[in-house]
Parts: C-alpha cells; sequence; structure tokens
C-alpha cells in the first residue's frame, strides 16, 4: 500500500463549473476524512465518513459541497458552481479508528 | 461546536534556541494529536496523547496533554533548521468524533 491518493493533483476550473476529486484512503482505513486548507491557515474540516457512512458534515459547508463514499473505499469531493473562494488546497485523510492521521498530497484547485 | 486555538502563530528563533506552541480546546478532549507539516507538503503525524497529564519525548520534542484535556503543548529543545515547518494540534471531542485542527504554529529556524 502506497498510503492515501489523491487525483488530480492540481485543477484549474472556471468560475461556474463543477468539479470533482478522488481520495483512494489506505486500504485498512475505516474512517475518511475531507479537509481544506488555505494558506497560513490550518486544515478546516469538511466531513468524515465510517466506512460509508457519511457521520458528520461542517455547518459551515455550502451545499454546493457533496461527498460520497460508495462502499467504504474511495471517496469523492464534488463542488458545484465553483466560486473564487472556493481556490484551496483540498486534503484527504483517512485513519483507523481513533489512530493517526494519514494524508494525502492534496488537490491544488484555482477558480478562475 | 469544538474549536481549538493554537499560540503563537508564528515563531522565529535562532538556531540552537528553544521552542514552545500551545493549544487550547473549547471543549474536553478524549485525544489530542500533533502534526508537522513541511512548506509545500501535507500534514505528517508526530504522535498522539491519550491520558491526562501525560508528557512524551520524542528526542528534542516534549508532548504535554493537560489534567483537564483541554490543551497541549509542544516544546522543542535546541532548534535545528531541520525543524522549519508549521507545527499542527488536533483535537478530537467524544471518541469516534472528527478531528478538529487548530491554526498552526510556523516556526522559522535561522542558521
Amino acid at each position: 500500500d502506497t498510503g492515501v491518493s489523491q487525483d488530480p493533483r492540481h485543477k484549474i476550473t472556471k468560475r461556474g463549473q463543477n468539479v470533482t476529486f478522488r481520495c483512494d484512503p489506505i486500504s485498512e482505513h475505516n474512517r475518511l476524512y475531507w479537509y481544506r486548507q488555505t494558506l497560513g491557515q490550518g486544515p478546516e474540516f469538511l466531513t468524515y465518513f465510517q466506512n460509508e457512512a457519511q457521520l458528520e458534515k461542517s455547518r459551515l459547508l455550502s451545499d454546493r459541497f457533496s461527498a460520497e463514499r460508495p462502499k467504504g473505499s474511495f471517496s469523492t469531493l464534488e463542488i458545484q458552481r465553483t466560486e473564487q473562494g472556493d481556490s484551496a488546497m483540498y486534503l484527504c485523510a483517512s485513519t483507523s479508528g481513533d489512530s493517526e492521521a494519514f494524508f494525502g498530497q492534496g488537490t491544488r484547485l484555482t477558480v478562475v | 461546536g469544538q474549536q481549538v486555538m493554537q499560540i503563537p502563530q508564528y515563531q522565529h528563533v535562532q538556531e540552537g534556541e528553544d521552542f514552545t506552541t500551545y493549544c487550547n480546546s473549547s471543549t474536553t478532549l478524549s485525544n489530542i494529536q500533533w502534526y508537522k507539516q513541511r512548506p509545500g507538503g501535507h500534514p505528517v503525524f508526530l504522535i498522539q496523547l491519550v491520558k491526562s497529564g501525560e508528557v512524551k519525548k520524542q528526542k528534542r520534542l516534549t508532548f504535554q496533554f493537560g489534567e483537564a484535556k483541554k490543551n497541549s503543548s509542544l516544546h522543542i529543545t535546541a532548534t535545528q533548521t531541520t525543524d522549519v515547518g508549521t507545527y499542527f494540534c488536533a483535537g478530537r471531542g467524544a471518541s469516534g468524533s472528527r478531528l478538529t485542527f487548530g491554526e498552526g504554529t510556523q516556526l522559522t529556524v535561522n542558521p
């Protein structure tokens, strides 16, 4: 296992377009987290899954954001009608229970 | 909701000086973790603290978890240029709940 993988690494999109990111966690990990990080800030929690169940979603998160984790394996994060304020690094992390989080390299989104 | 705050936001030190970053939670934590993020990289796990008053050491790094399980600190003795990066604490409320990160302390070490 090579760790947490995220695809794509970079995405440039025009305002108003939809984008989808993918995260492949470490295979035996049951929890998967999505975070957003902007320059000089800490990772901001977006949502997390335990197996295929989405257990929590940030109240700050617009309804333009949706995430899925079908079959409890990989996850996708979709942003509809992107805005310039959505530009950020989107990080995925996986854990086994309450243990340490392993992060992927992230997807850097630029909305122009 | 749970909030995790860190101070200072930035710290500049001369190589060989000590460094400390502090983390405070608005709620009692079941555990707290510390991560390091190098410029251009992603957060990398350093350690997890679970017990009230717990102290753990990793070479020049000392981690503490407060008695009330609402605060924590990371102390680096005799900093080196390889210590450069941003240090984040991340707290978990009840077991199985979300992992909330602080804003981080960005450490710069001047040789």
